[in-house]
């Protein structure tokens, strides 16, 4: 089935350092991709979604400055946590959809992000 | 807009027994619609998903869930609960199918405990 890896798993920074994470589709073209975050004990909630080649859509209130997205190519995106504070630790999940109705929707295992 | 109410942040079952988790969705075209289970520190699993077609939709581990258009619900079940079950559990809608535009939106979800 479709696979996707998500690096890091977790991640710890100093305050002020940026953090990328990245997404991969190992074994489909992703031609979507979406980054979520998630508090302790709550839902995911969407923070942008970027297609291969163009500019990421952000969901109102997501500052694009901070939270940089690239999909560069059908199989990778990267979130860069840039100036990361302590309030911009969580949990970082993204997900990928091919371009066909029998991909769906894949998730990776998450990256816990913690700012010191 | 699509949006998602899962009733019942927390469902405690004992082993054995039945399992009924509720998802209510609300969409303004006939949505996809999902379970994904979570694990702590962990990404989401797809239990099932529901498109077209039979609104009876069997998933893993044993878990089904029925579409209901009337009543707007797609409500996750099982006939007996294992104590490997324990998890959080989300449901989702995807509006627009699997186009370019369309995107995943969860509800709350709904923790399942189980009591031996």
């Amino acid at each position: 089935g479709a696979v996707v890896s998500q690096h890091p798993s977790r991640v710890i920074c100093k305050s002020g350092t940026s953090v990328k994470i990245e997404c991969r589709s190992l074994d489909f073209q992703a031609t979507t991709m979406f980054w979520y975050r998630q508090f302790p004990k709550q839902s995911l909630m969407l923070m942008a979604t970027s297609n291969e080649g163009s500019k990421a859509t952000y969901e109102q209130g997501v500052e694009k400055d901070k939270f940089l997205i690239n999909h560069a190519s059908l199989t990778l995106s990267t979130l860069t946590v840039t100036s990361a504070h302590p309030e911009d630790s969580s949990f970082y999940i993204c997900s990928a959809r091919g371009g066909s109705a029998v991909s769906g929707y894949t998730f990776g295992s998450g990256t816990r992000l913690t700012v010191v | 807009a699509q949006s998602v109410t899962q009733l019942g942040s927390h469902v405690s079952v004992s082993e054995g027994a039945l399992v009924l988790l509720r998802c209510n969705y609300s969409s303004s075209v006939p949505p996809y619609l999902f379970w994904y289970v979570q694990y702590p520190n962990q990404g989401l699993q797809l239990l099932l998903k529901y498109t077209t077609g039979a609104t009876l939709v069997k998933g893993i581990n044993g878990f089904e869930a029925e579409f209901k258009k009337s009543e707007t619900s797609f409500h996750l079940t099982k006939p007996s609960a294992h104590m490997s079950d324990a998890a959080e559990y989300f449901c989702a809608v995807s509006s627009s199918g699997y186009s370019s535009a369309s995107k995943i939106i969860f509800g709350s979800g709904t923790r399942l405990s189980i009591r031996p």
